[in-house]
């Protein structure tokens, strides 16, 4: 099946510091990219789409300004959590999609971030 | 309402039972899919359903489109079957987004 990969796997920020998180597709081209949050004990909340090409579509209450994302190939979306502070601490998931309707979703591993 | 609900919240069971989780959702979807969450947090596509029934080893995705409903069997449980289940469903008027359950905690003692 397709693969799709997070990196880092898991990352400890400081305060006021930046963070990049990279979702790639491995073996197909993802025109489609997710990225959700999920907080202990909680499902997964949808942040963003994202299309290659265009600009992230946000959920409502996703500060697009801090949660910036890039999709520049049909293999690479990231993810940057600017000015993180500890209530950004969270699980990190990506998913990838070849297509828009009735395609199956490929998640990734999931990024854990922890901000002190 | 949450627009995916699951039965049960938790689960436990005894190795080799046969356990059922199910999903019911009140809108029109394109498709079902049931994930898999282990406790370090990955996730793993197991089925996604539109219609019928799917199966892979001992698990079988069902789905019921007029009753809105969907299950997901596994036979001989296993503890390494032990995890949390999500069901998630892609509305028709969201495309490729998900929405998804709370989750099923599965705990499957030896």
């Amino acid at each position: 099946g397709a693969v799709v990969s997070q990196h880092p796997s898991r990352v400890i920020c400081k305060s006021g510091t930046s963070v990049k998180i990279e979702c790639r597709s491995l073996d197909f081209q993802a025109t489609t990219m997710f990225w959700y949050r999920q907080f202990p004990k909680q499902s997964l909340m949808l942040m963003a789409t994202s299309n290659e090409g265009s600009k992230a579509t946000y959920e409502q209450g996703v500060e697009k300004d801090k949660f910036l994302i890039n999709h520049a190939s049909l293999t690479l979306s990231t993810l940057t959590v600017t000015s993180a502070h500890p209530e950004d601490s969270s699980f990190y998931i990506c998913s990838a999609t070849q297509g828009a309707f009735l395609n199956e979703q490929f998640f990734g591993p999931g990024t854990r971030l922890t901000v002190l | 309402k949450n627009e995916v609900e699951q039965s049960p919240q938790n689960l436990t069971a005894q190795e080799g039972e046969f356990i059922t989780i199910n999903c019911s959702y009140s809108v029109g979807i394109s498709a079902l899919h049931w994930l898999q969450q282990h406790p370090g947090g990955g996730i793993v596509s197991l089925f996604m359903l539109s219609s019928g029934k799917k199966k892979h080893g001992r698990l079988i995705a069902t789905i019921n489109i007029q009753e809105k409903h969907s299950s997901l069997h596994i036979t001989a449980s296993h503890p390494r079957d032990s995890a949390v289940y999500i069901c998630a469903v892609g509305l028709i008027a969201s495309g490729s987004r998900l929405t998804f359950g709370e989750g099923t905690q599965l705990t499957v003692n030896p």
